[in-house]
C-alpha cells in the first residue's frame, strides 16, 4: 500500500518528440504527487508537482495528468530536448500529518535519454 | 546547490566494515530524511527524523541506524557492511514552510563495498 510504480524503466525518445513516464500507487492516503528529476552525479530536484484536487498541472513543456478514481499519475515531457536526458522520478506524500512529518514514497525511477 | 551537505562524496570499504555517513541539512530545515539508491532499486526510503527525533522507518536494515544530533545534522551509521550495500546514499531535507514538502537533496555518498 506504500509503494508507488513507475513505468517504463528506460525510455528513448527523438528529439521534439513527447516523453511519457506513468505512476500508479494504491493507498488512496496519499495527499501530494511531486516529480523529481535527477542528472548523474547530482541527487534529485523538484521538477513539478502535483495536489488530487486537480487532474493537470502544466509548467512549461512538463505537464502531469492526474487520475484519481484510476490512482495513477503521469509526466509528460513536450517537445523533448537532449537537455531533459535524466533520471526521472515519481514520488508521493505519505500519510501523517501535513509538512515535514511525511515521508515521501518514490517510484524506481525512469531513465530518459533524448536522441539529437 | 541545494544547500543539503553530505560527507563523503566517495566511501570504498571491505566487507564486514562499518561507517558512518554525514548529512548537513538545509539551514533552518528540521527534517531530514536517508534514502538509499540502487541500480534496480530506486530511491528506497530509510528514515526520517525530525528536530532530533526519529518519525518513521522504511526499508531500513537492523545493521543500519542513524541519528539526528542537536545541531541538526544527521548520520547514518552502516555497520558489517555485504557486498549487496554498495549504493548510492542520498538524504534530503524538507522545508518546514512548504506545505507541499520539497525535499532538497544532498549530492549523495557513493558507497562501494569491495
Amino acid at each position: 500500500q506504500q509503494q508507488v510504480k513507475q513505468s517504463p524503466q528506460s525510455l528513448i525518445v527523438q528529439k521534439g518528440g513527447i516523453s511519457i513516464i506513468n505512476c500508479a500507487y494504491e493507498n488512496t492516503a496519499f495527499d501530494y504527487f511531486p516529480w523529481y528529476q535527477q542528472f548523474p552525479g547530482k541527487g534529485p530536484a523538484l521538477l513539478i508537482a502535483i495536489r488530487p484536487d486537480v487532474s493537470e498541472k502544466k509548467e512549461g513543456r512538463f505537464t502531469i495528468s492526474f487520475n484519481k478514481s484510476a490512482k495513477q499519475f503521469s509526466l509528460h515531457i513536450m517537445d523533448s530536448q537532449p537537455g531533459d536526458s535524466a533520471t526521472y522520478f515519481c514520488a508521493a506524500r505519505g500519510p501523517g500529518g501535513g509538512g515535514a512529518t511525511n515521508k515521501l514514497i518514490f517510484g524506481t525511477g525512469t531513465l530518459l535519454a533524448v536522441q539529437p | 546547490d541545494s544547500g543539503v551537505t553530505q560527507t563523503p562524496k566517495h566511501l570504498i570499504t571491505a566487507t564486514g566494515q562499518r561507517v558512518t555517513l554525514r548529512c548537513s541539512p538545509r539551514s533552518g530545515d528540521l527534517s531530514v530524511y536517508w534514502y538509499q539508491q540502487s541500480l534496480d532499486q530506486g530511491l528506497q526510503f530509510l528514515i526520517q527524523y525530525y528536530n532530533g527525533e526519529e518519525r518513521a522507518k522504511g526499508n531500513i536494515l537492523e545493521r543500519f541506524s542513524a541519528q539526528q544530533f542537536p545541531d541538526l545534522h544527521s548520520e547514518l551509521n552502516l555497520s558489517s557492511l555485504e557486498l549487496g550495500d554498495s549504493a548510492l546514499y542520498f538524504c534530503a531535507s524538507i522545508a518546514l514552510s512548504t506545505p507541499n514538502t520539497e525535499a532538497f537533496f544532498g549530492q549523495g555518498t557513493r558507497l562501494t563495498v569491495v
